[in-house]
Parts: C-alpha cells; structure tokens; sequence
C-alpha cells in the first residue's frame, strides 16, 4: 500500500464549477497536510497547510482534513481557468511524502 | 524578494556522466531540501540539510549524494548517470529543519534528461 494515494484525474470541469480534490494516507503518524498547485514547468507553489482536523478556508480553497479516516481534501469554489494546473497533496510525518498529483482542467 | 533559484534551468547529459545541480534558498531560510519528480509523479524525497548537516535520506542509491554551504546554498551531485535519472529535480527551503515542520517553498527545478 502507497503511504499517499491521489484521485488520479485527469479532472476537467467547466468555469465556476466547485472542485474536489481527495487525498488518503497509510500512516497515522501523519501529523502535518499541505496541498501544493504545480503548473507545467514549474515548481510546486504551497495553497493551503493544516495539522488539525477539520476544514481551514483560505479565499477559495478550502482544506479539510480527517485523521480518523485519514482522508484529505481540497475543495476550489468558483473555478477559473488559471486554476488548471496539477495538485498535489503532500503528507509530513518524519520526511515529507507527495501524492502523484491530480491534473486539472477548468474549461472557459 | 527572490524565491528559490536553481540552476541550470535544463540540462542534458549521457550515461555513465557525473552531473551538478545548484539551489539557492529563500533568504533566512536554512534548509533546504531535494527531490526528483519523474514525468507524471509527485516529487520523491532524496536529502534534506539544515545548518549544513545531511538530517534526511530519501531511498535513492549512493550515487546521489549533496552538500550544503555556509552561505546555506546546496549541490545535488549524481555519478554514473542511468537513464532513468531523467527527471525533474527540485529543490525546496524552509526556515528551520523538518522537525518544526517549516513549510517547504520550492524552486521551478533543473531538467535533466539522459541520453
């Protein structure tokens, strides 16, 4: 079993659509989330970072985590065409671990 | 403020090279981290260096190894270059080492393909 397994897309939805994107991990040990959005060609740019349970709103992303399911999640509301890019989520618990990311297409 | 810069930007080597990549972190920031990202992948931890001391090993072979200097710049360095070394490699920095868990901003990489 992967440590951090990702919807593995690709996603496409149309303009202003909301956007879910879900992440589990393995190790409960897990103690820090952080979702991280990566254009093509690009390094990975931080959205959102968390450590508790519960859902952490920053504009229009929305972080939620569940440890006891060990499920994550990142929510986009009004999607825009900027938002296509890929996402990844990220899991620390002695080093960090990467899910492989989740393409997304937000169509005008 | 500058963010992350590696260099170079892409690369191109053969196999059985020997090849060095650069990372210079956010100012303040005194680690720094390296991953490799293949085609498709999320990044894959290889080392992290606070205060100029290794505090992380991914499991990548003994060909990879690192440095950190003490102006807190990086080398990522690979011998005996394999195809599947192709990758995207990223570097990443952080205030303060992983243990206070600092959020990592990275760098937009060096693009290495092997021929």
């Amino acid at each position: 079993q992967k440590e951090v397994e990702q919807d593995p897309g690709p996603l496409s939805v149309p303009e202003g659509a909301i956007v879910s994107l879900n992440c589990t991990y393995s190790n409960s040990a897990f103690q820090y989330f952080m979702w991280y959005r990566q254009y093509s060609r690009k390094g990975p740019e931080l959205l959102m970072y968390t450590y508790s349970s519960g859902n952490k709103e920053d504009g229009r992303f929305t972080a939620q985590v569940d440890k006891s399911s060990k499920y994550i999640s990142l929510f986009i509301r009004d999607s825009q065409p900027s938002d296509s890019a890929t996402y990844l989520c990220a899991i620390y618990g002695q080093n960090f671990v990467f899910g492989p990311g989740t393409r997304l297409s937000v169509l005008p | 403020d500058a963010g992350v810069t590696q260099s170079p930007t892409h690369l191109i080597k053969t196999r059985g090279q020997h090849v060095t990549l650069r990372c210079s972190p956010i100012s303040g920031h005194k680690s720094v981290s390296w991953y490799q990202q293949v085609l498709g992948q999320g990044p894959q931890f290889i080392f992290q260096y606070y205060e100029k001391e290794e505090r992380g090993r991914g499991n990548f072979p003994d060909r990879f190894s690192a440095r950190q200097f003490p102006n807190y710049s990086s080398e990522l360095n690979v011998n005996a270059l394999l195809l599947g070394d192709s990758a995207l490699y990223l570097c990443a920095s952080s205030l303060e080492g992983f243990s206070r868990n600092q959020p990592q901003h990275f760098g937009d990489g060096t693009r290495l393909s092997i021929l």
